[in-house]
């Protein structure tokens, strides 16, 4: 069945580092891919997606890009702030969602 | 004013006991979706409404059920609620006329069962 695999965590980063998260999925077909974050106490928030290969999402500074030979769409960016402290959810639609276990992000000043 | 709505924010209820969850949503979406997450585990479906008429089970729908009584609102309800269903539950929803399926979720509802 479809699936999704996503870099275990906590993360602990400080300010201005580099940040990649890693996703994997597994599916039948041409799933839309999506990268969702959840702020403390908040519902989750679409935070950037792609709906076909080679495609690359963008949004606040974040990257991911759909590669359907490595069945991947890792999220990144090049300098984190401490704003960006939350939990990050890699998910597909095909047609149904389907979420990875979430990513804790900690950006220490 | 928030486009997904949840009521109650948070529940502490006993094994045993009757409990629904409300979801309304002014986005004009006929999809509605209901999630549990889980440390570790992610988000999971219990069950999804594509209209009105229309309801389907997802991953862990066991011990649930739910009712679509407009396209603005979809009830969970747990008929007689177990510690295991101590979760945040989600609610979402989407819009099929757009063609990748963002969903947009409220704020969640925290469920204890003692």
């Amino acid at each position: 069945g479809n699936s999704v695999t996503q870099m275990e965590g906590p993360v602990t980063l400080s300010e201005e580092a580099f940040l990649t998260i890693n996703c994997t999925y597994t599916a039948t077909g041409y799933p839309s891919l999506f990268w969702y974050v959840q702020y403390p106490g908040e519902g989750l928030q679409l935070l950037l997606k792609a709906t076909k290969a080679d495609d690359k999402g963008s949004n606040k500074g974040f990257e991911a890009t759909y590669r359907k030979e490595t069945t991947s769409f890792h999220l990144e960016k090049g300098s984190v702030q401490v704003s960006d402290s939350a939990v990050y959810f890699c998910a597909l639609s095909a047609p149904d969602m389907r979420f990875g276990a979430g990513t804790r992000l900690t950006v220490k000043p | 004013d928030a486009d997904v709505t949840q009521t109650p924010r948070n529940r502490i209820t006993k094994t045993g006991k009757r409990i629904m969850l409300e979801c309304s949503q002014t986005k004009g979406h006929d999809r509605m979706y209901w999630y549990r997450q889980d440390p570790g585990l992610g988000l999971r479906l219990i069950y999804y409404s594509f209209d009105v008429k229309d309801i389907n089970k997802g991953e862990i729908s066991d011990g649930y059920s739910v009712s679509r009584q407009a396209q603005a609102k979809f009830s969970l309800s747990l008929e007689s609620a177990i510690p295991n269903q101590t979760a945040l539950y989600f609610c979402a929803t989407s819009d099929p006329n757009v063609q990748t399926d963002t969903q947009y979720f409220g704020p969640g509802t925290r469920l204890t069962v003692l």
